[in-house]
């Protein structure tokens, strides 16, 4: 089975602009988390998504947003972007249902804000 | 709120030797999973083991093994036969029972000495 796949690995955005990540689940796997990681706060929820719906939310301020779709793959919306959202933001997914549901990371996307 | 901590920033093993890794939680919760993830310099996020808060008998996944301690809410990572594979970030991770959210420590950065 393929891995959990993040695009892109990179990006560089100025202030104000607006970002969009694309997060692609092992297959048949329907829940999708959202990490953000960065050398001050550490790793930090953002949201979970199961089956389009979000299940579950951090504290994060709404600029923020994620979707689902009916394939699962998944999209982080990041508007008006400000310097310290400069981070390596990760991916998991898991089954969604039934425990441990253990949830594998992708490789992660690295934003850059200037 | 569930909180994770890791008070050790850095740890050093010489190779082929043992090292245990400390964590504790707190929670009030009586239903939740454990977790030990691997970061190397690569930023994928392996999961390394699992542990049950259920189950009385320590997880172990070939030279990895924990000392989970409920009650003192205390869960270590011991490495044996230590690799330079084995150097790595390590973050260890709470999850709520019928909650998808991790919440991770700071991790500790592991270096080994061959």
């Amino acid at each position: 089975k393929a891995g959990v796949t993040q695009t892109p690995r990179y990006l560089i955005k100025t202030r104000g602009q607006q970002v969009t990540l694309s997060c692609s689940p092992i297959s048949g796997h329907r829940s999708v988390s959202w990490y953000q990681q960065t050398p001050g706060q550490g790793l930090q929820f953002l949201f979970e998504y199961f089956s389009e719906t979000q299940r579950n939310k951090g504290n994060f301020p709404g600029r923020f947003s994620g979707r689902q779709f009916s394939n699962s793959r998944s999209e982080m919306n990041v508007s008006t972007l400000e310097l310290g959202d400069s981070a390596l933001y990760l991916c998991a997914s898991s089954p969604g249902a039934g425990a441990p549901r253990e949830q594998f990371f992708g490789p992660g996307t690295r934003l850059t804000v200037l | 709120a569930q909180t994770v901590t890791q008070s050790q920033p850095e740890m050093s093993v010489q190779e082929a030797e043992t090292v245990t890794l400390s964590c504790t939680y707190d929670t009030s919760e009586s239903d939740y999973y454990l977790f030990w993830y691997k970061q190397p310099p690569s930023r994928q996020m392996i999961l390394v083991i699992r542990q049950e808060a259920y189950k009385q008998q320590n997880a172990t996944e070939n030279r990895f093994s924990v000392n989970f301690q409920k009650a003192a809410k205390s869960f270590s990572l011991k490495i044996s036969d230590s690799q330079l594979g084995d150097a790595a970030m390590y973050f260890c991770a709470y999850r709520a029972g019928a909650n998808s959210k991790l919440t991770f420590g700071k991790g500790i950065t592991l270096s080994v000495r061959p």
